[in-house]
């Protein structure tokens, strides 16, 4: 079992959907999780980090962490086309060493 | 642009040879880190250099090695090059080497083929 199971099916909104991204994880060892984002033939790029429980807001996203069920989700609200991009969750025991999900492609269609 | 750099964008060589990648870290950054990108594995974390020293390794086979210099920028070594290692291998380097927010910054990658 992976430490960080991503399901990787492509995903196809029209514009001003909601987006809804999720990962699970095995490792309760984890203390930081974060979303990275990664455009067509770029590195990947932060896009929010969390390290509790709850909420955490970025204007049109929103990252949810539970641990008790070793669940996170990406919220995009509004979606638009330059949302065009893939996904990816990652999760950290704090020494910077990164453990990633496989990534969604996401399309937002105008 | 995050501002660390990769050399060269693309490279395409034959099965059992050695390439040699390069990354320049963002300006002030101590850190660097290699990953491996697939479409079977995703994004998998090779190895961390902080200031000059090893500082963690993960799924790095042996055929693999890389060090940082003492200007900061770090070289991934490929050699006995399989079929199997053709991927994209990005580069990325904080300040730090450590903590929550520490943010990695990633460079462009280098997509290596393996004929």
């Amino acid at each position: 079992q992976k430490e960080v199971e991503q399901d990787p099916g492509p995903l196809s909104v029209p514009e001003g959907a909601i987006v809804s991204l999720n990962c699970t994880y095995s490792n309760s060892a984890f203390q930081y999780f974060m979303w990275y984002r990664q455009y067509s033939r770029k590195g990947p790029e932060l896009l929010m980090y969390t390290y509790s429980s709850g909420n955490k807001e970025d204007g049109r996203f929103t990252a949810q962490v539970d641990k008790s069920s070793k669940y996170i989700s990406l919220f995009i609200r509004d979606s638009q086309p330059s949302d065009s991009a893939t996904y990816l969750c990652a999760m950290s025991y704090g020494n910077n060493r990164l453990a990633f999900g496989k990534g969604n492609q996401v399309v937002v269609i105008p | 642009d995050s501002g660390v750099t990769q050399t060269p964008k693309h490279l395409i060589t034959a099965t059992g040879q050695r390439v040699t990648l390069r990354c320049s870290p963002r300006s002030g950054d101590l850190s660097v880190y290699w990953y491996q990108q697939s479409l079977d594995q995703g994004l998998q974390f090779l190895i961390q250099y902080y200031n000059g020293e090893e500082r963690a390794k993960g799924n790095i086979l042996e055929r693999f090695s890389a060090q940082q210099f003492p200007d900061l920028h770090s070289e991934l070594n490929l050699s006995s090059l399989e079929l199997g290692d053709s991927a994209l291998y990005f580069c990325a380097s904080s300040v730090y080497g450590g903590g929550a927010t520490d943010t990695q910054y990633f460079g462009p990658g280098t997509r290596l083929t393996v004929l």
